[in-house]
């Protein structure tokens, strides 16, 4: 079964400095990855994915993330983060085949900016 | 972009009343829509896979009776919290995915339930 963890359960940065948000996956294969952000009391949106191809991919809102297959991971970075940032971040995964394809998500990361 | 609609977005009701929820695809068919439920401060749990012009696939410890789930058409799916008690106060979110079937899946907003 795949399985997603984000390691870091709240992070607190000021606002102008770096951000990496950890993600790393279990399963059989190179899923697809994702990475979603969620306001309070709304729904998710898509910051980037990676199905295949070049490893460091560029988002939305200046965000990227690089997709080490060596580590499993799929980390989000920003090199300079805006008060506007502070959201909850979930990373996830997908078969890359079959009919499914449902999503499997990590447990989010919560992003406190300092001004 | 692709455009999920999810209506209400928030919903406060007394206990033992059913509430539907709606999901629609707005720009594009969506031959399947996900149904999620997240608590507080926590991830968002698979309840049910839609699927057009068939039954509903439930996650593993989700009442199928308790949460009924419709899938109507190419652009509509409706989730219906049965009898609603307070323990089922939470955001239920639901996404869609285009016929091709490709990713990624588009969320709607999300609808905040609370049970009195």
């Amino acid at each position: 079964a795949q399985s997603v963890t984000q390691p870091d359960i709240h992070i607190t940065v000021s606002e102008g400095a770096s951000l990496e948000l950890r993600c790393n996956y279990s399963y059989g294969a190179t899923p697809y990855l994702f990475w979603y952000v969620q306001s309070p009391g709304q729904g998710l949106q898509l910051l980037l994915k990676y199905f295949s191809g070049d490893t460091l991919v560029q988002g939305i809102k200046g965000f990227e993330a690089e997709f080490k297959r060596s580590q499993s991971s799929f980390n989000l970075r920003k090199p300079s983060v805006h008060w506007s940032d502070a959201a909850e971040y979930f990373c996830a995964v997908a078969p890359p085949s079959g009919s499914a394809r449902q999503l499997t998500f990590g447990s989010g990361t919560q992003l406190t900016v300092l001004p | 972009g692709a455009v999920v609609s999810q209506h209400p977005s928030r919903v406060i009701c007394k206990s033992g009343t059913s509430v539907k929820i709606e999901c629609r695809s707005l720009d594009f068919q969506a031959t399947t829509m996900f149904w999620y439920r997240q608590f507080p401060k926590q991830s968002l749990m698979l309840m049910a896979t839609s699927n057009e012009g068939s039954k509903a696939t439930y996650e593993q410890g989700v009442e199928k009776d308790k949460f009924l789930i419709n899938h109507a058409s190419l652009t509509l799916s409706t989730l219906t919290v049965t009898s609603a008690h307070p323990e089922d106060s939470s955001f239920y979110i639901c996404s869609a995915r285009d016929r091709g079937g490709g990713q990624p899946q588009h969320f709607g907003d999300g609808t905040r339930l609370s049970i009195l």
